[in-house]
């Protein structure tokens, strides 16, 4: 069935560093996208989002890039810091409350 | 402002057990998702609330499970005779109209451990 998924699992970078997360979709009816990100023991927390008559949005210091001709959706972090380490779910809306979510890229930031 | 609440924030139950989960959503937000969270997964849709009418339920997994939100803010999920598979952190998300582009606000999440 379709799905979201992710490339990477994890992913390391160096602080400081600009940081890439993944994302695939399969559902070409989705046209509501969101990055959230999650915390150990803490409920996932709007990052950004971007519909799908768009090709890009900017926010303090993420950028979120959408590729529908192969339906791909990237997250990016300028300078990555240490609190930036968490796991993040990208998901996915057809126009109704039904989201669903990635399994989710764990960013690990090395000092 | 305070944001979405949960609570307990961790639940033990022996497998048989009825548990009840509580979420108070942000204050004037019309609308109220549960999600469940598996280890090391995403968060899967269970129910939806607009004001106090389930619209939609299509996610929950059995008819053990069984969500309220008698007047249209706090929210009750409850699970009646868990199982070892019912084990999970279980979400609740408010969001101030609904619909696909509106910003969806997490709890902390209920770990629940089903022994």
């Amino acid at each position: 069935g379709e799905s979201v998924g992710l490339h990477l699992p994890t992913l390391s970078v160096q602080e400081g560093d600009n940081s890439i997360i993944n994302c695939a979709y399969s559902n070409s009816a989705s046209d509501y996208f969101i990055w959230y990100k999650q915390e150990s023991g803490k409920g996932p927390q709007f990052i950004i989002d971007i519909r799908s008559n768009m090709d890009k949005r900017q926010g303090q210091r993420v950028t979120v890039l959408l590729n529908k001709t192969v339906k791909h959706l990237s997250l990016q972090i300028a300078a990555t810091q240490p609190g930036d380490s968490a796991v993040y779910f990208c998901a996915e809306s057809k126009g109704d409350n039904d989201m669903r979510f990635g399994a989710g890229t764990r960013l690990t930031v090395k000092p | 402002g305070a944001g979405v609440s949960q609570s307990p924030r961790y639940k033990v139950a022996k497998r048989g057990q009825d548990v009840a989960l509580r979420c108070d959503p942000i204050s004037g937000h019309v609308s109220l998702f549960w999600y469940q969270q598996a280890l090391g997964q995403g968060p899967e849709f269970l129910t939806y609330f607009q004001n106090e009418a389930q619209l939609d339920k299509s996610g929950l997994p059995s008819d053990r499970f069984f969500a309220e939100r008698p007047e249209g803010s706090v929210s009750t999920l409850k699970i009646q005779r868990t199982q070892q598979e019912d084990s999970a952190v279980y979400l609740c998300a408010s969001s101030l109209i609904g619909g696909a582009a509106d910003t969806q606000y997490f709890g902390p999440g209920t770990r629940l451990t089903v022994l």
